[in-house]
């Protein structure tokens, strides 16, 4: 059974810092690996989703890595800012399968 | 192009009602996702539908809770004889068919139930 576990389950930074988040998963027969943001009270905004076959995807500040034989996926966050804060969650979809499984997320908070 | 479509955003139901939640898929998606998320516990998978069949069900409880998407409509997600502890946020989320690479997914704003 695929668990997705994401540690520290909060972190606090002061603007500027650059960050980086971590994800890790049990079973590596992933098929992709979804990064998501989520702000209090509202939906899932999709940042970055890195097939099983890639090493990493980036967009703006954001850039994704995975390490599919380690079980591992990093989300880095260039030069934070406050608007940067935000529950982040990672996901896997399993090879074969149509779920995505969740971590609980990483509350972020960048303080001005 | 407009977003996965839910309503009602919020929705205050007693022990015993019905709950009915309501999903628009984003323009040309055929496939969607209900999603649960309790408090302090991640997302967790419930049904997988795609247009007039059920596809996955596995996460969804046995009982009380249904699931359909119709060939002309939204998605809704039934829940009877509510409970306290079906208190959350429902999310839905919609993708493209199979033919497309990426099945990447994207989410609604959610339908936040809270049972009194």
């Amino acid at each position: 059974k695929q668990e997705v576990t994401q540690i520290p389950a909060a972190l606090s930074v002061p603007e500027g810092e650059n960050l980086v988040l971590n994800c890790s998963f049990t079973d590596s027969a992933i098929y992709n690996l979804q990064w998501f943001r989520q702000d209090p009270g509202k939906g899932l905004t999709s940042l970055l989703l890195i097939q099983s076959s890639q090493r990493e995807q980036t967009s703006g500040r954001l850039n994704a890595s995975l390490d599919k034989s380690s079980g591992r996926s990093t989300l880095y966050i260039a030069a934070s800012q406050p608007g940067d804060s935000a529950t982040y969650l990672c996901a896997v979809r399993q090879g074969g399968s149509e779920k995505l499984v969740f971590g609980k997320g990483m509350k972020l908070t960048v303080n001005p | 192009n407009a977003g996965v479509m839910q309503n009602p955003r919020h929705l205050v139901r007693r022990r015993g009602q019905e709950a009915r939640l309501r999903c628009s898929p984003m323009k040309g998606h055929s496939h969607v996702y209900w999603y649960r998320q309790l408090p302090e516990e991640g997302l967790k998978f419930m049904v997988y539908l795609q247009k007039e069949n059920i596809i996955d069900e596995s996460g969804m409880p046995k009982e009380r809770f249904s699931a359909e998407f119709p060939k002309e409509g939204p998605s809704i997600l039934r829940i009877q004889q509510v409970v306290r502890g079906d208190s959350a946020a429902y999310f839905c989320a919609s993708s493209p068919s199979r033919g497309t690479f990426t099945w990447e997914l994207f989410f609604g704003e959610g339908s936040r139930l809270t049972v009194l």
